[in-house]
């Protein structure tokens, strides 16, 4: 069965500072791997996505992520915190074996300091 | 604009009145969700439905029913609502399970429920 785990529930960074968020996978096929980013009072919004092209990848506002089969994880980074970037980040998984079907972490929520 | 709709984005309710929150997507999408999110918990999966006439319990479904009668609309039902169905409640969407999907969903604004 797929499952994701999420390393540190609250993450905090400095403006300027590197961000770092943590994301491991399990997944009996190659998987396809996502980060979603949640703004307070908004719905998810996609981040970036794996789907077996390119293993490091990259998203929007400066975020990228890298997918790693050997430690079965998919980090997502980005090198300078800016203030708008507080919001709470999840990992997801999916394969063609779940038929569409998301796995989802329990999210991430990036704080970022002044 | 490509979009899931959800309605309503906030409710307050009693427990035991019976509502139904809507969810209506213009993608022509195949594979639609909904997702409850609570403090900690993250994302949980009530109900899916891989297509019309097609739906299948999630990992939290008790307390909740779904129909699916036409691609577009998904809406989810709360027969006898109680103080712990209170939440944050997503539709998402998808291409389905076809050979071109990724699994990538596109979710609505959310409906914050209230159960009193």
């Amino acid at each position: 069965a797929q499952s994701v785990t999420q390393l540190g529930s609250h993450v905090s960074v400095s403006e300027g500072a590197l961000v770092l968020l943590r994301c491991n996978y399990s997944s009996s096929v190659p998987p396809y791997l996502f980060w979603y980013v949640q703004y307070p009072n908004q719905g998810l919004q996609l981040l970036l996505k794996y789907t077996s092209a390119a293993t490091l990848v990259k998203g929007i506002n400066g975020f990228e992520a890298e997918f790693k089969k050997s430690e079965t994880s998919f980090h997502l980074t980005k090198p300078s915190a800016h203030m708008s970037d507080a919001a709470e980040y999840f990992c997801a998984v999916s394969d063609r074996s779940t038929l569409g079907r998301l796995y989802f972490g329990r999210g991430t929520q990036l704080t970022v300091w002044p | 604009e490509a979009q899931v709709t959800q309605n309503p984005r906030y409710l307050i309710t009693v427990t035991g009145k019976k509502l139904t929150v809507t969810c209506s997507q213009n993608m022509n999408h195949e594979y639609m969700s909904w997702y409850r999110q609570d403090p900690g918990l993250g994302l949980r999966q009530i109900y899916y439905s891989m297509n019309v006439e097609v739906t299948d319990k999630g990992d939290v479904p008790e307390g909740y029913k779904v129909s699916r009668k036409e691609k577009r609309n998904f809406p989810l039902i709360l027969e006898s609502p109680s103080p712990n169905q209170t939440s944050l409640y997503f539709c998402a969407s998808s291409l389905g399970a076809g050979a071109v999907s990724t699994g990538e969903l596109f979710f609505g604004e959310g409906s914050r429920l209230t159960v009193l």
